[in-house]
């Protein structure tokens, strides 16, 4: 089974501040890497997919690198806005099966 | 374009009566799939499908029951609902692209509690 940690499960930074959240999986062999945002009481929102084939993906402010030996992906957001807040999940597919495996999120506070 | 829609948003339910969380989505993807949300334990996958008629199960299917007669909708019965169903339930749909699930749309949820 695949396990995903995102660490830590919450992070507060000032207004502007560049920021990386961490996603890691214990099985590398992934079909694809997806990273989402989910604001209270509301579903999810995809903010980036990565295939297994990529390095990164880019989509305004938001960064995402994948590096699958080391099963890890890093989702960078450059200037920090407060309408960033939010928590943001990661979710990995295996190259076997079509299930995708959640992480439990960051829930990230910027502060004004 | 609606995305995908989930009904009801709040349900209570007593200890071992049953009901069925609707799910549609109008984007004609392939892919959909049953969340529940729980704190502390991130998304768990309850049941899947890859298209009209193709349901398997996920992480967690013990007690709920799918099926797939169209595209557009995958409803999610609970046979007799019990405490520990308790949860935050999506309905997630992506395209399928070679036989895999791409990027996946979330509905806003259903918020059960079961007395």
């Amino acid at each position: 089974k695949q396990e995903v940690t995102q660490i830590p499960a919450a992070l507060s930074v000032p207004e502007g501040e560049n920021l990386v959240l961490n996603c890691s999986f214990t099985d590398s062999a992934i079909y694809n890497l997806q990273w989402f945002r989910q604001d209270p009481g509301k579903g999810l929102t995809s903010l980036l997919l990565i295939q297994s084939s990529q390095r990164e993906q880019t989509s305004g402010r938001l960064n995402a690198s994948l590096d699958k030996s080391s099963g890890r992906s890093t989702l960078y957001i450059a200037a920090s806005q407060p309408g960033d807040s939010a928590t943001y999940l990661c979710a990995v597919s295996r190259n076997t099966g079509n299930q995708f495996y959640f992480g439990t999120g960051t829930s990230l506070t910027v502060i004004p | 374009n609606a995305g995908v829609t989930q009904t009801p948003k709040f349900q209570v339910l007593k200890t071992g009566q049953s009901m069925t969380l609707q799910c549609a989505q109008d984007m004609n993807h392939e892919y959909m799939s049953w969340y529940r949300q729980d704190p502390g334990m991130g998304l768990r996958l309850i049941h899947y499908s890859v298209g009209a008629g193709i349901t398997d199960q996920g992480e967690v299917p013990n007690g709920y029951n799918v099926s797939r007669s169209t595209t557009e909708d995958f409803p999610l019965r609970l046979l007799s609902a019990a405490p520990s169903q308790t949860s935050v339930y999506f309905c997630a749909s992506s395209y399928s692209v070679r036989g895999r699930p791409d990027t996946q749309y979330f509905g806003p949820g259903t918020r059960l509690t079961v007395l």
